[in-house]
């Protein structure tokens, strides 16, 4: 079975600086898909980022970015000039076909102090 | 912009009962997934829906669970006998299709907490 780990419970970062949030994940498939969803205090999950293993290049979005390490089977989440808002709950997750279950990470709290 | 809704956001119930979770996908979705996420822990997949089937559950969803799609919109979850360990809050999310295609992803609902007493 496919496993996803988050090895950092808990993270923070100044506001205005740059984190990256660390996942890890397990598979024997070569094409899947792994995300980044955002769990705020209000719990629901919001989508940040998506990956298609199959492309090379690092998906971003806007401040967000990921650092993919395909043979590492890496997935790292970089938060560019951190806001207030971002404070939550990050969960990586990993979709083995378009269409299967998410499997989840345990999640990265981040705290971001002004 | 689109979103999925669900209802009620919270329910408290005794142990025992039967509830029925609400979800309206995003209507022109056609995959449908149950998580649930226990206070402190991850999420975990429950079960996922197409063509008026299950294509796939976790061991999680015994046969205490249920789902169904009664009409062309909602998305429903019941669990037949509520035990304390069903506590959690549970998400609902669709798709739109499957296949290799840019913008296709799983969308949650904003959940409902189940409290089981």
């Amino acid at each position: 079975a496919q496993t996803v780990t988050q090895s950092q419970p808990e993270m923070s970062v100044q506001e205005a600086e740059t984190v990256t949030l660390s996942c890890t994940y397990d598979t024997s498939e070569s094409d899947y898909y792994l995300f980044w969803y955002k769990q705020p205090p209000s719990r629901q999950m919001i989508l940040v980022i998506r990956q298609e293993a199959y492309k090379q290049q690092n998906a971003t979005e806007n401040r967000f970015s990921v650092n993919f390490q395909k043979a590492a089977k890496s997935f790292s989440l970089k938060i560019s000039d951190s806001q207030l808002g971002d404070a939550a709950m990050y969960f990586c997750a990993y979709e083995e076909t378009s269409g299967s279950r998410l499997t989840f990470g345990e999640g990265t709290q981040l705290t971001v102090n002004p | 912009e689109p979103e999925v809704t669900q209802t009620p956001s919270h329910q408290v119930t005794q142990m025992g009962q039967e509830v029925i979770l609400r979800c309206v996908p995003i209507s022109n979705h056609l995959y449908f997934y149950w998580y649930r996420q226990i206070l402190g822990q991850k999420v975990e997949f429950l079960v996922s829906f197409y063509n008026n089937e299950i294509s796939e559950k976790s061991e999680i969803f015994d046969d205490q669970f249920s789902v169904e799609r009664p009409d062309g919109s909602n998305f429903t979850l019941k669990i037949r006998s509520t035990k304390l360990e069903d506590s959690a809050m549970y998400f609902c999310a669709s798709r739109a299709s499957v296949g290799l295609s840019a913008g296709e992803t799983q969308y949650f609902g904003p959940g409902t907490r189940l409290l089981v007493l």
